[in-house]
């Protein structure tokens, strides 16, 4: 049972403009929430995170919205830039465990110039 | 530099044979953890540690074992057991129980030949 679902395997955009990637959980006991972005063969990197205490979190072009009601995030890349074409993996991790994270399948961002 | 370090990128195995990963932080992290990626798919947990001379099975642990006899250093040993040890594998370590980011090595490609 995937606790963490990215149902877009893959997203294109315009150089420029806005990159959307979205991200639904289903477990309601994850309080941290992250998002990584991986390129192949290489470890990832951490990006942005949100605690579910807040809806918005909010780093230069990147901008992460929580909606815990709905059980969803999403990754709000402004403007997108080539640079930014890697596969994003959405993650989450639970309070009172080992802050061990799980993570969604991944979305392969392209940004085309 | 602080890091987390795995050694080696690439690795070739014999079937039958069992295989050792390295691990090393200088992040002065509680807690590592190990992750698989297969293609498609997102990272699962192997197993993880949140103290010396301590560790837990994540969701995927059949086939593999780990020691944690310092703090920095966490090796996964994947055995004859384990059915389908082709993947790209993952260490990562964090303040233990903190929100927060982990942070990943650069992995290992294990290829079963």
């Amino acid at each position: 049972d995937q606790q963490v679902k990215q149902n877009s395997p893959s997203l294109s955009v315009q150089e420029g403009r806005i990159s959307i990637l979205n991200c639904d959980y289903t477990n309601s006991m994850f309080d941290y929430f992250l998002w990584y972005k991986k390129y192949p063969a290489e470890g990832p990197t951490f990006l942005i995170s949100i605690s579910s205490i807040k809806d918005k979190n909010e780093d230069g072009r990147f901008t992460v919205f929580l909606n815990k009601s709905a059980k969803h995030l999403s990754l709000h890349i402004v403007p997108s830039q080539p640079g930014d074409s890697a596969v994003y993996f959405c993650a989450a991790s639970q309070v009172g465990s080992a802050r061990q994270l799980t993570f969604g399948s991944g979305t392969q961002l392209t940004v085309l110039p | 530099d602080g890091g987390i370090t795995q050694s080696p990128k690439y690795l070739f195995r014999k079937e039958g044979q069992n295989v050792t990963l390295s691990c090393e932080q200088n992040l002065n992290h509680d807690a590592m953890y190990w992750y698989r990626q297969d293609p498609g798919q997102g990272l699962r947990l192997i197993y993880y540690s949140q103290i010396v001379n301590d560790f837990q099975k994540g969701d995927i642990a059949e086939g593999y074992s780990v020691s944690r006899e310092k703090k920095e250093s966490f090796p996964l040993t994947v055995t004859s057991a384990q059915k389908n040890p082709t993947a790209f594998y993952l260490c990562a370590s964090n303040r233990s129980k903190q929100r927060g980011e982990a942070f990943f090595g650069q992995g290992t490609r294990l290829t079963v030949v």
